[in-house]
């Protein structure tokens, strides 16, 4: 099991550009949440996918927008680069077990974006 | 508001034990994690509190209260390697995942 994957590890884009963040989860999860972390804080919540569905949202603006595809990978796009969205992009798969409730989550190594 | 409050660094000796704290308000509660992140890397999946009570996995311990809204995490025979950030999380009643802005561990020989 290769855990949750993300590509690319790295990118360096300039403002006003556009820019596409993959995700894949881990084997039997089936719910993919992006966050963006800037440094030294604390994970921000993007938003959630589940059954190819925006299920939550956080407070991002529009220009955020993502995908779930049937193999519950997923993408983050990123409209209309700013300085400001330079940060490390984490995604993270989800899954709860029935009965218990219990919930894992597991985030992948991240794809840091520099935008100049 | 919905706020989570951990303290911002901690420094403890090699070998010793130490506490983290983590104090949240929130929009209804549904679940607690602790996660450990290395300077650079993705975060670590830790532990998962929903019932309130101790949960024991190894040298790591979480500790839950959902009366007093508090929660620790307990590191054991402690290692260099346990210098991280912990990262203290909370889902809300909407299922939004709400972080602390994490706890600088400091490991002296």
């Amino acid at each position: 099991d290769a855990g949750v994957t993300q590509s690319p590890t790295h990118l360096i884009k300039t403002r006003g550009q556009q820019v596409t963040l993959r995700c894949s989860p881990k084997s039997g999860h089936d719910t993919v949440s992006w966050y963006q972390q800037a440094l030294g804080q604390g994970p921000q919540f993007i938003f959630q996918y589940y059954e190819e569905e925006e299920r939550q949202r956080g407070n991002f603006p529009d220009r955020f927008s993502g995908h779930q595809f049937p193999n519950y990978s997923s993408e983050l796009n990123v409209n209309a680069l700013l300085l400001g969205d330079s940060a490390l992009y984490l995604c993270a798969s989800s899954f709860v077990t029935s009965g218990t409730g219990a919930e894992t989550q597991y985030f992948g190594p991240g794809t840091r974006l520099l935008v100049l | 508001g919905q706020n989570i409050d951990q303290p911002t660094e901690m420094t403890a000796t090699e070998g010793a034990i130490v506490q983290i704290n983590c104090t949240y308000q929130t929009s209804g509660f549904n679940g607690l994690f602790w996660y450990q992140q290395h300077a650079g890397e993705a975060p670590t999946f830790l532990s998962y509190n929903v019932l309130d009570g101790l949960e024991e996995k190894g040298r790591f311990s979480s500790f839950l209260s959902r009366s007093k809204g508090y929660s620790y995490l307990l590191l054991k025979e402690l290692q260099m390697k346990d210098s991280a950030s912990y990262l203290c999380a909370v889902r809300d009643s909407n299922y939004q995942l709400i972080w602390g802005a994490g706890t600088k561990l400091i490991i002296k020989p």
